[in-house]
């Protein structure tokens, strides 16, 4: 289970709080990823980023925000413009070479906001 | 998930029956079609995989077939066990991106 982590397991904040999920990753991978998990509707992508200091919106940006400062660390912030935080979020990995797609994922973030 | 559409939602096999999960797609520049096997509480882990370039791939009980002029994908379980109980996602990769489906309960009864 090691290569990709996340941490806390378990998160807990009061509505309108910012909050901040770390992923860390040790395969030397260029891409990284953040998903976010609800109850019967997959994995939907928040943002990615395929090297670092560079990162792209994917289909649910609204409310979130990234950074890629170094290659193995890409933390999201939950801002409070998010209107539906609480949610399992997902954080992957790939080397990012064409041809090379499978993602690696983290255990994931537990996130209530109450 | 938008991209991608998968059935059925839930699934209950007899232990030792086979199990079949269907996707479809949109996107025809999509290469590359994963599939993720998620048990309650952990990560998803890729069981198989295949690329457009294939038709079928098999890893012991478990095979994806494609068919690309379609647009839609398969994952055939055999000979289930209970312990392919879990939630399965399919998925397409356009540039570096991966589309899910919403997933598929399987439940292997006893």
């Amino acid at each position: 289970d090691g290569g990709i982590t996340q941490s806390p397991k378990y998160l807990f904040r009061k509505e309108g709080q910012n909050v901040t999920l770390s992923c860390e990753q040790n395969l030397n991978h260029d891409a990284m990823y953040w998903y976010r998990q609800d109850p019967g509707q997959g994995l939907r992508l928040i943002y990615y980023s395929q090297i670092v200091n560079d990162f792209q919106k994917g289909d649910i940006a609204e409310g979130y925000s990234v950074s890629r400062e170094k290659k193995e660390s890409f933390p999201l912030t939950v801002t409070s413009a998010q209107k539906n935080p609480t949610a399992f979020y997902l954080c992957a990995s790939s080397t990012g070479l064409a041809g090379t797609y499978e993602q690696y994922f983290g255990p994931g973030t537990r996130l209530t906001v109450t | 998930g938008e991209n991608v559409e998968q059935h059925p939602s839930t699934l209950s096999v007899q232990e030792g029956d086979s199990a079949v999960i269907k996707c479809t797609y949109s996107d025809s520049a999509s290469n590359y079609f994963p599939w993720y096997k998620q048990e309650l509480g952990k990560r998803p882990q890729l069981i198989i995989d295949i690329r457009s370039n294939v038709g079928e791939k098999k890893d012991q009980r478990i095979a994806v077939t494609l068919n690309k002029t379609a647009k839609h994908f398969s994952l055939h379980i055999t000979e289930t066990q209970p312990e392919d109980s879990a939630v399965y996602f399919c998925a397409e990769q356009n540039d570096y991106k991966l589309s899910f489906g919403a997933g598929t309960t399987v439940t292997v009864r006893a």
